[in-house]
């Protein structure tokens, strides 16, 4: 089975810019959750989407959004991008039901903001 | 609202040493406590979750306890490697409005040289 993929990688951009990234949960799973990881500040949870819904959400401001489509997969954007964004922005899936669900990781995407 | 800490927040050891990794957490109502590794700019591994209604999980060299009404869990990591090397994140994950939704401690960052 294959694993949770994230692109791109790697991304450069300047303040102001907005970025959008993408994550693709393990085939069958349908819920996908985002984190934000700084030095300063650990894994910090953005939001978790669950069959197309937002079921929860992370206190990050509004500039902070995601969607999940009908596959599953789903989207990270961040407007107006500014320098404290630069981190590693992990997704995780897992099958979004019952208590006892291993969550798992993604290799990441490192945003660099300018 | 869940805290969870780690102790220490780093620990360098010799090859071959047994070593304890400490996690507390503030809330109790937890569905499950989850260990991860990181290596250096990765993505995070599952090593172990251990349910709400267990005292310990057992996975190879690694051992993982719970004691829900202390707040608190251990790794265990017997007869450590160099490969072991990397930082090691506890995670607590619960219900309610909360659900899907891991918090993570800021990690212990483990050095086993040979």
């Amino acid at each position: 089975k294959a694993g949770v993929t994230q692109t791109p990688r790697y991304l450069i951009k300047t303040r102001g810019q907005q970025v959008t990234l993408s994550c693709s949960p393990i085939s069958g799973h349908r819920s996908v959750s985002w984190y934000q990881q700084t030095p300063g500040q650990g894994l910090q949870f953005l939001f978790e989407y669950f069959s197309e819904t937002q079921r929860n959400k992370g206190n990050f401001p509004g500039r902070f959004s995601g969607r999940q489509f009908s596959n599953s997969r789903s989207e990270m954007n961040v407007s107006t991008l500014e320098l404290g964004d630069s981190a590693l922005y992990l997704c995780a899936s897992s099958t979004g039901q019952g208590r006892q669900e291993t969550q798992y990781f993604g290799p990441g995407t490192r945003l660099l903001v300018l | 609202k869940q805290e969870v800490t780690q102790i220490p927040a780093a620990l360098s050891v010799p090859e071959g040493e047994n070593l304890v990794l400490n996690c507390s957490f503030t809330d109790s109502a937890i569905y499950n406590l989850q260990w991860f590794r990181q290596d250096p700019g990765k993505g995070l591994t599952s090593l172990l979750l251990i349910q709400s209604s267990q005292r310990e999980q057992t996975s190879g060299r690694l051992n993982a306890s719970l004691d829900k009404s202390s707040g608190r869990s251990t790794l265990y990591i017997a007869a450590s490697q160099p490969g072991d090397s990397a930082t090691y994140l506890c995670a607590a994950f619960q219900g309610g409005t909360s659900y899907g939704k891991l918090t993570f401690g800021q990690g212990t960052i483990l050095t086993v040289h040979p």
